[in-house]
């Protein structure tokens, strides 16, 4: 069973960076899109974007978030990773690493979810 | 980007009954990329159906999706206590990936 773990802190000040790791365990990396979704508190659901195993020129982000998202990952270690730069308090937000898109199965493995807030 | 409306809002509704929520889009979702997740309070969201019709591994055979183009639905046959929570439609068609704003389906 893929188990999927998200890492990082969950305290950043405003205008600067969020950073989380997302850890795949009982299964590879290989061959998958992975993701990042976001929920504010009491919310709905926002995709923040996707990479390809292979690395960081197969990736695609929400135009939501202006720019400021990148995703990277480290196959050696079965991670992939999030930064988000100038965070804002309307980053506040439980944060989701998972697998997929995989058409047809959609996002089919999530972690438990990171909640960061933005405060100073 | 595709909207996704989803109705009702809340559904109220008993044990036993049958519930119908609806997901529609704003414009054709291509190849029926259409998803629906359940999710619960302090949990991740939960695949139930994907390509608008299909179960996901492990989802009980009352849980029901259909529908393609624009309009959408997904069908509880026969509500047991663990399904009230709140259901999202995503589809993943087009970029950007997108998700309705909910459906909460409460015991009545």
């Amino acid at each position: 069973q893929v188990h999927l773990q998200e890492s990082g802190p969950g305290l950043v000040k405003p205008s600067e960076t969020l950073s989380l790791t997302c850890t795949v365990s009982g299964g590879s990396i290989k061959t998958y899109y992975w993701s990042w979704v976001r929920q504010p508190p009491g919310k709905g659901l926002e995709w923040i974007g996707y990479i390809y195993y292979s690395g960081d020129t197969d990736t695609d982000y929400n135009p939501s978030l202006k720019g400021r998202a990148t995703m990277s990952v480290d196959r050696s270690k079965n991670q992939f990773s999030l930064k988000l730069t100038s965070v804002t308090a309307a980053d506040t937000a439980l944060y989701f690493c998972a697998r997929g898109p995989l058409p047809p199965q959609s996002f089919d493995f999530w972690g438990q979810g990171k909640l960061v807030t933005v405060s100073s | 980007e595709t909207v996704l409306t989803q109705s009702p809002g809340t559904l109220s509704l008993s044990p036993g009954e049958r519930a119908t929520l609806f997901c529609r889009a704003s414009q054709i979702v291509g190849t029926n990329f259409l998803a629906w997740y359940q999710q619960k309070p302090g949990q991740a969201p939960r695949l139930l159906i994907y390509g608008a019709s299909s179960r996901a591994t492990g989802i009980p055979d009352r849980f029901s999706g259909s529908g393609s183009g624009t309009d959408f639905s997904l069908t509880i046959s026969r509500l047991e206590p663990e399904d009230f929570a709140v259901y999202f439609c995503q589809q993943y068609g087009r970029s950007p990936v997108t998700f309705g704003q909910g459906t909460r389906l409460d015991i009545k």
